[in-house]
């Protein structure tokens, strides 16, 4: 079966800073992965997906990600933080034969002036 | 091109009543996915559905819980009898193929 752990549940960061957001995946072929965020009340909006090819993928905000197959991981990174991005951001795999995504429990972003 | 669509956003039922929660995928989405966030935990697969076809309903409760995609008309996740445990946001996400799910803004349900 397919899980994803996020193993940070709270980081704080000073805004300017640099950030990265851990993610591992168990997954029995190629995965589709995806970052999404999650501001309080909100739905989740999609900040990234990697489905193959680059292993390093941007998305929108600023954010990027990298696969690393041999580690299992697709971590989360942003050169330097603004106080916006104070968020809660989940990682999460699809099931290609089955379409249903597994997410982590997540991570809450806190950003200190 | 209008993003997927939930009503109502927040529901307040008492227990035992019935809720309904709806769901309009976006334009030219034909699965619907239905997925629940407890408070503080991260979200939970519920239902995959397509038009009039449940896929997959691995993650729904034995009992209480159904959902349904018409051939007309929105996705509904209905819940009879609702217990405090209930109380939860409930989200729904749809897709062109089985890759990128787009999600809706919730449901926020209170049971009394």
């Amino acid at each position: 079966a397919q899980s994803v752990t996020q193993p940070d549940i709270h980081i704080t960061v000073s805004e300017g800073a640099s950030l990265e957001l851990r993610c591992n995946y168990s997954y029995g072929a190629t995965p589709y992965l995806f970052w999404y965020v999650q501001s309080p009340g909100q739905g989740l909006q999609l900040l990234l997906k990697y489905f193959s090819g680059d292993t390093l993928v941007q998305g929108i905000k600023g954010f990027e990600a990298e696969f690393k197959r041999s580690q299992s991981s697709f971590n989360l990174r942003k050169p330097s933080v603004h106080w916006s991005d104070a968020a809660e951001y989940f990682c999460a795999v699809v099931d290609t034969n089955a379409g249903k995504s597994t997410f982590g429990d997540g991570t809450t972003l806190t950003v200190k002036p | 091109n209008a993003g997927v669509m939930q009503n109502p956003r927040h529901l307040v039922r008492r227990r035992g009543q019935e809720a309904r929660l709806r769901c309009s995928p976006m334009k030219g989405h034909s699965h619907v996915y239905w997925y629940r966030q407890l408070p503080e935990e991260g979200l939970k697969f519920m239902v995959y559905l397509q038009k009039e076809n449940i896929i997959d309903e691995s993650g729904m409760p034995k009992e209480r819980f159904s959902a349904e995609f018409p051939k007309e008309g929105p996705s509904i996740l209905r819940i009879q009898q609702v217990v405090r445990g209930d109380s939860a946001a409930y989200f729904c996400a749809s897709s062109d193929l089985v890759q990128t799910q787009y999600f809706g803004p919730g449901t926020r349900l209170l049971v009394l």
